[in-house]
């Protein structure tokens, strides 16, 4: 059963332009959770999406983030006109139920 | 307060010793507790998934939780060198399995052969 599925693993973006993030979860889960993990500050929760459905966005940015689950196909997280803060890695999480298995993660540079 | 703390490290022990791991936590709603370990530069690693209070073990690892005290423990037995790595505390925030999670800042932990 393949795990929690990330692409790209690196993506590099220049100051304004737009990057797309990947996640295909486990298969049988229904549950897909993004998080970001800056240098010394932990991993933090960004948006949880059911299939279709945004469930709980309350730690993605107000401006520039957008996520979805489409009923076919990879969660994508979307930031638009990317800043230099916005270099990080950003995992994606997946669950069936309560236990969440994380993919390998994208990690982003802003130059 | 934060809602989850975390001893800071790094910690470095010799091959073979007993490890403890510990964080507290502010919410008495939280129901269930995950331990994760992550390699420099991977995505973190599902260890342990306890519900309520009391102690799971699995191989040389064991997670302990005091929901009196909002205390939880990982020991790690035989440590070896392929333990080293950072070692993360999180609960899902209201409760709920599926709730999204909230994280220790995580310890590295460093096992000298």
């Amino acid at each position: 059963n393949a795990g929690v599925m990330q692409n790209p693993r690196h993506l590099v973006r220049r100051r304004g332009q737009e990057a797309r993030l990947r996640c295909s979860p486990m298969k049988g889960h229904s549950h897909v959770y993004w998080y970001r993990q800056l240098p010394e500050e932990g991993l933090k929760f960004m948006v949880y999406l059911q299939k279709e459905n945004i469930i709980d966005e309350s730690g993605m940015p107000k401006e520039r983030f957008s996520a979805e689950f489409p009923k076919e196909g990879p969660s994508i997280l979307r930031i638009q006109q990317v800043v230099r803060g916005d270099s990080a890695a950003y995992f994606c999480a997946s669950s069936r139920e309560g236990e969440q298995y994380f993919g390998p993660g994208t990690r982003l540079t802003v130059t | 307060q934060k809602e989850v703390e975390q001893d800071p490290g790094p910690l470095s022990v010799p091959e073979g010793a007993i490890v403890s791991l510990n964080c507290t936590y502010s919410n008495s709603a939280f129901q269930y507790f995950m331990w994760y370990r992550q390699y420099s530069r991977k995505g973190p690693e599902l260890l342990m998934y306890t519900y309520s209070s009391g102690n799971k073990e699995d191989g040389r690892f064991t997670a302990q939780v005091d929901k009196s005290s909002k205390y939880i423990s990982l020991f790690i037995r035989d440590s070896q060198p392929s333990d080293s790595a950072t070692y993360l505390c999180a609960m899902p925030v209201g409760g709920g399995a599926n709730s999204k999670l909230t994280f220790g800042k995580g310890i590295t932990l460093s096992v000298r052969p």
